[in-house]
């Protein structure tokens, strides 16, 4: 268990439509990632934040946003959903974000979109 | 050209063989190299770190990272069955935040 946690595991939603997923990092980390994993494309980074604020931003498609909370948990948004955004969704947490930091994932949650 | 390359294999290996995963890499300002473990539908889990060159070891695993080709591996001794997985590569450089990560390779070890 890397101590980080995300919700819900598995989502079930139709094209169109909007969902929200939630990251808890590990205790005293304060850095959260976000990335996309399909079958046919490997592990996709999208953003990253630190301690509230946006850091690095990667191939993050406009109908998705991401926010980190005051008290450290982190969600990410994915609207008008097509059948492509299926896929697992992880989130990793780190101490500071530093280039000398690790990273520790999440189970990840599965999104399909039907 | 990717910036990191990775063979996604399968690779299938008889148990207790010395398993060589290899990731190589094009930007030489990469210093952090990593190797990551995913067991099917989980999260990946960090299995070896490595700053700059050289060769880390951890039991059985044994990161190798050589500079000069660009190239990072990984050796697996005493393959088990449990260690079938999907192995990632992920680097980045001193004033990187995010990772640049490998494909992955599926490595299938048969008892």
């Amino acid at each position: 268990d890397s101590g980080v946690t995300q919700t819900p595991k598995h989502l079930i939603t139709a094209t169109g439509q909007r969902v929200t997923l939630r990251c808890s990092p590990r205790s005293g980390d304060l850095s959260v990632y976000w990335y996309q994993q399909s079958l046919d494309q490997g592990l996709q980074f999208l953003i990253q934040y630190y301690n509230g604020e946006e850091r690095a931003k990667g191939n993050i498609l406009e109908r998705f946003s991401a926010q980190q909370f005051p008290d450290l948990h982190s969600e990410l948004n994915l609207s008008s959903l097509e059948l492509g955004d299926s896929a697992l969704y992880f989130c990793a947490s780190s101490r500071a974000g530093s280039g000398a930091d690790t990273q520790y994932f999440g189970p990840g949650t599965r999104l399909t979109v039907l | 050209q990717k910036e990191v390359e990775q063979d996604p294999g399968p690779l299938s290996v008889p148990e207790g063989a010395i398993v060589s995963l290899n990731c190589t890499y094009s930007n030489s300002a990469f210093q952090y190299f990593m190797w990551y473990r995913q067991y099917s539908r989980k999260g990946p889990e960090l299995l070896m770190y490595t700053y700059s060159s050289g060769n880390k070891e951890d039991g059985r695993f044994t990161a190798q990272v050589d500079k000069s080709s660009k190239y990072i591996s990984l050796f697996i001794r005493d393959s088990q069955p449990s260690d079938s997985a999907t192995y990632l590569c992920a680097t980045r450089g001193d004033s990187n935040y995010q990772l640049i990560w490998g494909a992955g390779t599926k490595l299938i070890i048969k008892p």
